[in-house]
């Protein structure tokens, strides 16, 4: 068990560039999260796979967000045109879906848009 | 709607007190509740797993309980230690939905 690995674990851009972040989950996890969380506020659901199968998206992605989780190992989110307000933490955390158990989270990746 | 709330949103206390942590929640149709501990600029990770039958889990000093009917589960921790000094968050995973959903959190400081 190697956790969850996110990367990078920062990114400055500029706004209007388009940035990536990818998601490494434990490797026997079938089940991928995104959260998006700002300075004292909890997380908040972003997307949900399971295997690669996108099976839910929350309102608060738009349409320039979007992700992908191929082959249903490792996932990307991409971030299209950047602005000041997608400034936060996004976090990727994995479960099993055998056992409805514990998240395991990454260390996420801390964006800021500029 | 499945909202979840944490009171407070702040609490500050001498080392080597007992001190209960509060989550409460609209819907309780839920398949489990978590707690999880998140220091800063950090991710998060989980202390507790309640799952919906049962009424509490032990983890060291620590102990969650679940009361559904009320809609309220709460965390107990014991001769709190400065090294507990973080963000404290519950998460509810819904039977219905695929995502969790998270209280924003109470930030604990243990004074030594």
């Amino acid at each position: 068990d190697t956790g969850v690995s996110q990367n990078p674990r920062h990114k400055i851009t500029k706004r209007g560039q388009n940035v990536t972040f990818r998601c490494d989950p434990i490797s026997e996890h079938n089940r991928l999260y995104w959260y998006r969380q700002t300075l004292g506020q909890g997380p908040e659901f972003l997307t949900y796979f399971q295997n690669e199968a996108q099976l839910e998206k929350s309102r608060l992605l738009s349409d320039r967000f979007s992700a992908e989780r191929p082959k249903g190992s490792f996932s990307t989110l991409e971030i299209q045109r950047t602005e000041q307000g997608d400034s936060a933490m996004y976090l990727c955390a994995s479960s099993s879906s055998f056992i409805r158990e514990k998240l395991f989270f990454g260390s996420g990746t801390q964006l800021s848009v500029l | 709607k499945q909202e979840v709330t944490q009171i407070p949103a702040a609490l500050s206390v001498p080392e080597g007190e007992n001190l209960v942590l509060n989550c409460s929640f609209t819907d309780s149709a839920i398949y489990n509740l978590q707690w999880f501990r998140q220091d800063p600029g950090k991710g998060l990770t989980s202390l507790l797993l309640i799952q919906s039958s049962q009424r509490e889990q032990t983890s060291g000093r620590l102990n969650a309980s679940l009361d559904k009917s009320s809609g309220r589960s709460t965390l107990y921790i014991a001769a709190s230690q400065p090294g507990d000094s973080a963000t404290y968050l519950c998460a509810l995973d819904y039977s219905s939905a695929s995502k969790i959903i998270f209280g924003s959190g109470t930030r604990l400081s243990i004074r030594p």
